[in-house]
């Protein structure tokens, strides 16, 4: 099954305890994103890749990392989380460029 | 970045009521997409439109893009309950950059 695979989907954590959220895709897509959805405020992009070794800062990068080290995966490093971190996460990908996105289930993040 | 306004932000309808969400961008658009989130659910695309002033149809929705390309409308025809959930719209950046700007979102309820 065509599917985007976000893991944990449900994280409680401390301030600055270092993070990894994985995702994963298996459907070749070459374009890969993650977003964070607050209410009100909609989903507002972190970062983005187009290709493996290509990423690239969305609206709101500040306190995260990614790396592209396969075409498949796309893990989202919370350095040293802090509570305004505290969000719901969503994965993306899209075959080509990002008109057409396939979202994974959410990480759910909670930081005290 | 990019920008654009998203309203309704909330919309209550009696089932069998019509619907419509209205996305607005002070730039000219290269394209847009809607897509619509269940409740606890994540986003699911529905459609892109990049022609100007195309109107596309699926089913009880009717998609439109204006005539110069600076806004969307997303108008739903007697609504049913499934209906449910919120409804973005999403452009991306100028000059083929893969980046992406979603709207804030309508959350529509519908009344049984």
């Amino acid at each position: 099954e065509a599917q985007v695979t976000q893991n944990p989907r449900y994280l409680i954590t401390v301030t600055g305890k270092k993070l990894t959220v994985t995702c994963s895709q298996n459907m070749n897509h070459e374009y890969m994103s993650w977003y964070r959805q607050d209410p009100g405020l909609g989903l507002r992009q972190i970062y983005y890749s187009m290709n493996v070794e290509v990423t690239d800062k969305g609206d709101v990068p500040e306190g995260y990392k990614v790396s592209r080290k396969e075409k498949r995966n796309f893990p989202l490093i919370l350095e040293s989380p802090s509570p305004n971190q505290t969000s719901l996460y969503f994965c993306a990908s899209a075959p080509g460029g990002a008109e057409t996105q396939y979202f994974g289930p959410g990480t759910r993040l909670l930081v005290l | 970045g990019q920008q654009v306004m998203q309203i309704p932000q909330y919309q209550h309808v009696q089932e069998g009521e019509d619907f419509t969400t209205y996305c607005n961008s002070s730039t000219t658009l290269s394209n847009i997409q809607w897509y619509k989130q269940r409740p606890g659910g994540h986003p699911v695309f529905l459609i892109q439109l990049v022609k100007s002033g195309e109107v596309k149809k699926q089913k009880r929705l009717t998609f439109q893009f204006g005539e110069a390309k600076k806004n969307s409308s997303l108008h739903i025809t007697a609504t049913q309950t499934t209906d449910v959930g919120t409804y973005f719209c999403a452009v991306m950046g100028s000059g083929g950059y893969q980046k992406v700007t979603f709207g804030t979102g309508t959350k529509l309820q519908v009344i049984p």
